[in-house]
């Protein structure tokens, strides 16, 4: 594998569901983010994780909750999801220098379907 | 606070023809850019970016984009339009600073390409 991997590519799960994405980067990154792509919104940057330390939660409902067990892993575990939480959620990672200049590579997304 | 206008919501072109996608930002430091092109069900692949230097920016698939700091804007351009290049293109500034590199994206340009 290389790049940024997402599995499942498509999720559909119940209100009442708890599903997990898994994000993994084989770039030896110390970055990971997730996003939030919404049908006519501009990407959401949801959660960062620099170091394996959370370092940011764009108030993001706690029905989504992130975990980071190393700099190679991210997931996303959902419970009790809306319909309105629908969208194609992306996985990045990028290499964080104290300049700030890293750039973010992507995953291909989860696209998920709330019932 | 940071911004990026993508003015064309919807874009349609020849194949062969020459393109230019326009981006304006606003940043009240030095910025950090970005042009991501996203295909249909994928994730986003970065095209360039421009952090400091020529200010004329040199990118995969043939793509090119100038900064130009007294426009706030950084246009991608490309010569002759392939078919392959029907996408989604995204423009986003980075905060820069300490930290990560934190994004914030315009809404995206659709490109369709006529044969």
């Amino acid at each position: 594998e290389t790049g940024v991997t997402q599995t499942p590519r498509h999720l559909v799960m119940g209100m009442t569901n708890k599903k997990s994405l898994k994000c993994e980067q084989h770039l030896g990154h110390n970055a990971m983010y997730w996003y939030k792509q919404s049908a006519k919104k501009p990407l959401e940057l949801m959660f960062v994780y620099s170091l394996e330390e959370r370092v940011e939660n764009n108030s993001v409902p706690s029905r989504f909750s992130p975990e980071c067990p190393n700099s190679s892993h991210l997931f996303l575990h959902l419970h009790t999801l809306q319909p309105e939480d629908s969208a194609l959620y992306l996985c990045a990672s990028s290499q964080v220098f104290e300049s700030s200049t890293d750039t973010q590579y992507f995953g291909p997304g989860t696209r998920l379907t709330v019932l | 606070a940071q911004s990026v206008t993508q003015p064309d919501i919807h874009i349609t072109v020849s194949e062969g023809a020459s393109l230019e996608l326009r981006c304006n930002y606003s940043y009240g430091a030095t910025p950090y850019l970005f042009w991501y092109v996203q295909s249909p069900g994928q994730g986003l692949q970065l095209l360039l970016k421009y952090f400091s230097g020529d200010t004329l920016v040199q990118g995969i698939k043939g793509f090119e984009a100038e900064f130009k700091r007294s426009q706030s804007s950084f246009n991608l351009r490309k010569p002759s339009v392939h078919w392959s290049d029907a996408a989604e293109y995204f423009c986003a500034v980075g905060r820069g600073g300490s930290g990560y590199n934190k994004l914030i994206f315009g809404a995206g340009t659709r490109l369709a390409v006529h044969p």
